[in-house]
């Protein structure tokens, strides 16, 4: 069963960069889409991007002047970088698998996610 | 504010049936996929595709498209229904994934 686990520092200064990892586990890493997702305390879910296995990614457009996304295939893990970091950047950031269908239309899915893990913005 | 619009509370008797939109242009050219989530929960995948159950969840939980209309219907809600659901889908240029804005589900 396939699963995936962030791990990164809990709190971060105004600012600076953070820095999270996502190690994904029993199941295959090639082949497939690999994302982050965040959600600020009491609010909705936005997508931050994407990196295929392979490398190619693809970025919220209102954070991809901040984001890069990036995989070691070698360690099954892939890493999410958010420059500037301002109390608006506080919530739980999920890693989660993104996944492709096509009937009559195509269409997406995240599943499986891992447990988030939240991030705090403060001096 | 989102390209997928949901409306933010709906409520339902317990046993009897509830439909949750989620409305975008997208819609017309892209399936939705919905998930329910629960205080302090990790969001779970409830329904992707036209109308695709993961393995473990219940067959009360349905999806429908028509128009610029997604909809998750939950046909005799329980109890443990009672939680939080999002949509997602493609941006109205079709580069980018979104989630609607979510519709917290009571059950009366």
């Amino acid at each position: 069963q396939l699963q995936l686990q962030e791990s990164g520092p809990g709190l971060v200064k105004p600012s600076e960069t953070l820095s999270l990892t996502c190690t994904v586990s029993g199941g295959s890493f090639s082949s497939y889409y690999w994302s982050w997702i965040r959600q600020p305390p009491g609010k909705g879910l936005e997508c931050i991007g994407y990196i295929y296995y392979s490398g190619t990614t693809n970025y919220n457009p209102s954070l991809k002047s901040r984001v890069t996304i990036s995989v070691d295939t070698s360690k099954n893990q892939f890493s999410l970088k958010l420059s500037s970091m301002t109390a608006a950047d506080t919530a739980v950031y999920y890693c989660a698998r993104s996944n492709i269908g096509y009937d009559s239309r195509p269409y997406n899915w995240f599943d499986p996610w891992g447990q988030g893990t939240l991030v705090t913005v403060s001096s | 504010s989102s390209e997928l619009t949901q409306d933010p509370a709906v409520s339902v008797a317990l046993g009897q049936t509830v439909r949750i939109t989620c409305q975008g242009d997208s819609l017309r050219s892209y399936y939705a996929s919905w998930y329910q989530q629960k205080p302090g929960q990790a969001p779970v995948l409830v329904i992707y595709g036209k109308n695709n159950r993961p393995s473990g969840i219940p067959d009360r939980f349905s999806g429908s498209s028509s128009g610029n209309t997604a909809s998750l219907t939950i046909t005799g809600a329980q109890a443990e229904d009672e939680a939080d659901y999002y949509c997602d889908s493609r941006d109205s240029s079709g580069n980018h994934q979104v989630f609607g804005g979510g519709t917290k589900l009571t059950v009366l």
